[in-house]
């Protein structure tokens, strides 16, 4: 298994511009989540989904938005960009979403830059 | 307000010591936790868990103390290694399927 992908590892937008963050698993996972992290805040849950077709708001959600088509993929959408969200973005997923008992998953990050 | 913190923010060790990282919660009806290692340029990496109902959890040179009167959460781990040195996060769950994280301290073991 590869576990949890993202892509791009890096990312420089300029204000205003649209992109993609993408992450995947290969576990079949039910529950996936997005973060961000920036200094000093520890990480901060923007959406998450509980099962395909499934979304939720999580702690900063405002500026992006998320689909979950398929169990595998959990997109994010930043759709004007702004230097707020300047950050590194964490995707994370674990096989039930009611036991958090299951080992959450993360995967290795995508730095973005805003300018 | 509700928060997960931490009390050090940089926590400087010799090899072969042990180690201790503190973490407060103020919500009470958080009802499990989590302790998580990240290295740089890495996503966060599980290491252990403890329900509330749980005073103490042990896994592989780590264990986990939940102190439900004060709220106090720590992480210890034993005979500290170089490559113990990370960022240490806790996490609890506050609502149905959601972890909060706390702010992170950073574990630096000196040879």
């Amino acid at each position: 298994n590869a576990g949890v992908t993202q892509t791009p590892k890096f990312q420089v937008l300029k204000t205003g511009q649209s992109m993609t963050l993408q992450c995947a698993q290969d576990m079949n996972h039910e529950y996936m989540s997005w973060y961000r992290q920036d200094p000093g805040m520890g990480l901060r849950l923007i959406h998450y989904s509980v099962g395909a077709g499934i979304t939720d708001q999580g702690e900063v959600p405002n500026g992006y938005n998320v689909s979950r088509s398929t169990t595998e993929d959990f997109p994010l959408r930043l759709l004007s960009a702004a230097p707020s969200q300047t950050s590194v973005y964490f995707c994370a997923s674990r096989n039930s979403p009611a036991d958090p008992g299951n080992e959450q998953y993360f995967g290795p990050g995508t730095r973005l830059t805003v300018t | 307000g509700e928060s997960v913190g931490l009390h050090l923010p940089t926590l400087s060790v010799q090899e072969g010591d042990n180690s201790i990282i503190n973490c407060a919660y103020s919500n009470s009806a958080s009802d499990y936790f989590i302790w998580y290692k990240q290295e740089s340029g890495k996503g966060p990496q599980f290491i252990i868990d403890i329900r509330s109902n749980m005073d103490k959890r042990q896994g592989q040179r780590v264990t986990v103390l939940l102190n439900k009167t004060v709220k106090h959460l720590s992480l210890q781990i034993a005979a500290t290694q170089p490559g113990d040195s990370a960022v240490y996060f806790c996490a609890e769950k506050r609502r149905s399927s959601t972890l909060t994280f706390g702010k992170g301290t950073m574990l630096l073991v000196s040879p």
